[in-house]
């Protein structure tokens, strides 16, 4: 079974300009969410998804945006990037989004804001 | 106060050791506790989940959860050179809504 496939990998944007951060959860996992990952901060909540519905949300700006297709792949956008935007995103998918129902992640796209 | 505590490290040890990594948390009402282990340039995967108060044992890794004292640990017995990761601790938050992790614990073993 395919894994949580993130794209890109990695990525350079200057500040001002926007990003758009792709995720495919494994096959029949219908919640999705996004987490940004910092050596300061580490891992921290940015939003979850369930059939193409925005479910929680973190403590992000609202510049941090994200959307479910209904095939239920994801995608996180950051517009007016700022050089704090610089960070591990990680996106994970989970059957329903349930305390019993364990998150798997993707390797993440690494993000750099020059 | 941060809601979970982890020691960063670096812990260094020679193979075969035994591993012990703690979290404390300051929210009595966290129930559901996980580790994960995340090697360089990869994501988090999943080791351990546990509820309850008590012992959960899987191999050479045992989590442990003591909710009186909001404390959390890892143990891994007869530790492995491929066992060096960074591992995190993390928690349902009380809404249940969101998982709320530890900075993680750099740990390298020698062979």
């Amino acid at each position: 079974k395919a894994g949580v496939t993130q794209t890109p990998r990695y990525l350079i944007k200057t500040r001002g300009q926007q990003v758009t951060l792709s995720c495919s959860p494994i096959s029949g996992h219908r919640s999705v969410s996004w987490y940004q990952q910092t050596p300061g901060q580490g891992l921290q909540f940015l939003f979850e998804y369930f059939s193409e519905t925005q479910r929680n949300k973190g403590n992000f700006p609202g510049r941090f945006s994200g959307r479910q297709f209904s095939n239920s792949r994801s995608e996180m956008n950051v517009s007016t990037l700022e050089l704090g935007d610089s960070a591990l995103y990680l996106c994970a998918s989970s059957w329903d989004g349930s305390y019993n129902s364990p998150l798997h992640f993707g390797n993440g796209t690494r993000l750099t804001v020059t | 106060q941060k809601e979970v505590e982890q020691d960063p490290g670096p812990l260094s040890v020679p193979e075969g050791a035994i591993v012990s990594l703690n979290c404390t948390y300051s929210n009595s009402a966290f129930q559901y506790f996980m580790w994960y282990r995340q090697y360089s340039r990869k994501g988090p995967e999943l080791l351990m989940y546990t509820y309850s108060s008590g012992n959960k044992e899987d191999g050479r890794f045992t989590a442990q959860v003591d909710k009186s004292s909001k404390y959390i640990s890892l143990f891994i017995r007869d530790s492995q050179p491929s066992d060096s990761a960074t591992y995190l601790c993390a928690m349902l938050n009380q809404a249940g809504t969101a998982l709320i992790f530890g900075k993680g614990t750099t740990l390298s073993v020698s062979s």
